[in-house]
């Protein structure tokens, strides 16, 4: 199994929608858990952490189940340039030593 | 602040020849990672230091080498290349929050 499953995609969305990835963790010692977004051929950026009482910023939510070992990011009233990929990111201690998952391609659509 | 550079962007070498990737930062911070990227892939650690002076392998270490020998600075040394290695590599360094990547080089073995 492994350490990190996100559903690669592709998603397909309209400009204004909201759509939601998930992504599922192995690790239950896992501590930290991040959202980094990769746009093409360019390096991962920190989109948001993932905090135990979840956390938002903007358009952006995200949550964290830590009994399920889950996490969920969700985009409202999505933009073109949101299209990228999202990384979702685990720890087991802090920001240090990241174990990255394949990634979720998103295409917003205009 | 640069933040976190890297050379060369792109470099092609034939098998059995050996080469070093740069990179440095000016953050002053302690961490510094390198990671491969494989097409369709997540990112997989191959080295990390948490300070000049030490290294520690992570989840792909073999075929590469590090050293750490000032904050600024961590070159990734191969030694003799193979087509296995056909990547694209990222350098990244971090403070208590996030990891700051750089652009990346893509690298082909032939």
């Amino acid at each position: 199994r492994k350490e990190v499953e996100q559903d690669p995609g592709p998603f397909n969305v309209p400009e204004g929608a909201t759509v939601a990835f998930n992504c599922t963790y192995s690790n239950s010692a896992s501590q930290s858990f991040f959202w980094y977004r990769q746009d093409c051929r360019k390096e991962p950026k920190l989109l948001m952490s993932v905090y135990s009482s979840g956390n938002e910023d903007g358009r952006f939510t995200a949550q964290l189940n830590r009994a399920s070992q889950y996490i969920s990011l969700l985009i409202r009233d999505s933009k073109l340039s949101d299209s990228a990929t999202y990384l979702c990111v685990v720890s087991l201690f802090g920001n240090e030593k990241l174990t990255f998952g394949t990634g979720t391609r998103l295409t917003i659509i205009p | 602040n640069a933040g976190v550079t890297q050379t060369p962007k792109f470099r092609i070498l034939k098998i059995g020849q050996s080469m070093t990737l740069q990179c440095a930062q000016d953050m002053n911070h302690n961490y510094m990672y390198w990671y491969r990227q494989d097409p369709g892939m997540g990112l997989k650690l191959i080295y990390y230091s948490v300070g000049a002076g030490i290294t520690d392998k992570g989840e792909v270490p073999n075929g590469y080498n590090v050293s750490r020998s000032t904050t600024e600075d961590f070159p990734l040394r191969l030694e003799l290349a193979a087509p296995s290695q056909t990547s694209v590599y990222f350098c990244a360094s971090s403070n208590q929050e996030t990891q700051y990547f750089g652009p990346g080089t893509r690298l082909l073995v032939l």
